[in-house]
Formats: C-alpha cells, sequence, structure tokens
C-alpha cells in the first residue's frame, strides 16, 4: 500500500533554515510527480511546490518563491522540501502529497497524502 | 488567480442528506476534487473529476459540477463523516500551473 511518511520539522528562529523529508514506499516514486502542501494552525490547506517525476520542472506558490526549493532523489525514494528564510507566517503542517500523474500538464489532483511534519518558526 | 469559495460550515442530521458547494467563476470547465480531513489527520481524496470515487470511498459519496458551482453531496450521512472538506481545481491560466483549493467546509453532523 501506498505510505509517505514525512520528518525533519521542528522549531526554528525567524529567518532560519530547515529541511523536511519525505520517504515513499509500496510505488515506484519515479513515475510520479510530488508536491508539498501545507496547513497553517486552524487554517485551510494550501499548495507550496510541485515537482515533476524526474526533477526536472519544479514550480512553487508565490509566497515561497525564491526561499523554497524541492526536490527529490527516486533512488532513495525521497522527497525534500529545503526551506530557508523562514518567517512566522510559513508556521504550519507540511504534507507530502502524491500525485496521480508525472508532470504539471496531467497531475491534477492529489492521490496520497503523508500525515505531515510540524515546522513552528517563532523567536 | 482563480478563487474557489465554500461555506464555512453545513450542518445536517444523522440518516440525512448533506450538500457542500464549492463556486468558481466557470468552474464547469474544470476537473474538481474533493478531499475528507478529519481532525489531526491527513486530508483523504473522496472524489475525483467532478464525480469520480476512489474504490476505499463508500457510494454515499458523489460530485457534481455544473455552471458556477462544484457540489460534493453525502447520502445517508453517518457521525464517522463529521470532518473539514475541501475542494480543489487545477488551474493553468498564469505563468505555472496551480493547485487551488477553497477554503474549506466544517461539516456538523446534529
Amino acid at each position: 500500500q501506498v505510505q509517505l511518511v514525512e520528518s525533519g520539522g521542528g522549531v526554528v528562529q525567524p529567518g532560519g533554515s530547515l529541511r523536511v523529508s519525505c520517504a515513499a514506499s509500496g510505488f515506484a516514486l519515479r513515475n510520479y510527480a510530488m508536491h508539498w502542501v501545507r496547513q497553517a494552525p486552524g487554517k485551510g490547506l494550501e499548495w507550496v511546490a510541485f515537482i515533476r517525476d524526474d526533477g526536472s520542472n519544479k514550480y512553487y506558490v508565490d509566497s515561497v518563491k525564491g526561499r523554497f526549493t524541492i526536490s527529490r532523489d527516486n533512488s532513495k525514494n525521497t522527497l525534500f522540501l529545503q526551506m530557508s528564510s523562514l518567517r512566522p507566517e510559513d508556521t504550519a503542517v507540511y504534507y507530502c502529497a502524491k500525485s496521480q500523474g508525472s508532470d504539471g500538464g496531467n497531475s491534477v489532483y492529489f492521490d496520497y497524502w503523508g500525515r505531515g511534519t510540524q515546522v513552528t518558526v517563532s523567536s | 488567480s482563480y478563487v474557489l469559495t465554500q461555506p464555512p460550515s453545513v450542518s445536517v442530521a444523522p440518516g440525512k442528506t448533506a450538500s457542500i458547494s464549492c463556486g468558481g467563476n466557470n468552474i464547469a470547465t474544470k476537473s474538481v476534487h474533493w478531499y475528507q480531513q478529519k481532525p489531526g489527520q491527513a486530508p483523504v481524496l473522496v472524489i475525483y473529476y467532478d464525480k469520480d470515487r476512489p474504490s476505499r470511498i463508500p457510494e454515499r459519496f458523489s460530485g457534481s459540477n455544473s455552471g458556477n458551482t462544484a457540489t460534493l453531496t453525502i447520502s445517508r450521512v453517518e457521525a464517522g463523516d463529521e470532518a473539514d472538506y475541501y475542494c480543489q481545481v487545477w488551474d493553468n491560466s498564469s505563468d505555472h500551473p496551480n493547485w487551488v483549493f477553497g477554503g474549506g467546509t466544517k461539516l456538523t453532523v446534529l
């Protein structure tokens, strides 16, 4: 069965950096695009970043462009999100989500989600 | 960017039918997907491409999309259906794709 397990969350000061990871199992990661989606405390879902199956295309929500970098290691079945210049408004649970497609043109929904990792930006 | 509007809350008695709307400009031209999120849990896909159901989702869940409104319908509502529900579309109208969520609707089972 498909499993996505996030890790690496924690408390970081404003301006700091953090890398969160997502270990995938139960499917061939190399065949699917992947996303990060976040949820601030008491708020709704917000898409953050996309990476296609081979890592050649990446997209970001405007609020994290230039600060966050999504990447993947298909040989290790792992997805990453490197976050820098963190702000208090980046505080959220970060979910790893699998796409049903492989690239930006056919990846229209999220068919499996991890349980998330908490990132708190606070001094 | 594309905006999806959902009512903040919907209440329904057990055994009755719940309808959760998702409004967007000419949303019928887009495919709408729905997620259920129970407290402290990850979201779960319940409807994709307007009306298709993953095999693990009960037949009581259905979807439709017309004009400016998409609707998630839950028949014979059970206490276990109490959750937040989010609609989502893929929008390609800007310089790159965006995955847009509605604000979410809290379903309360009375």
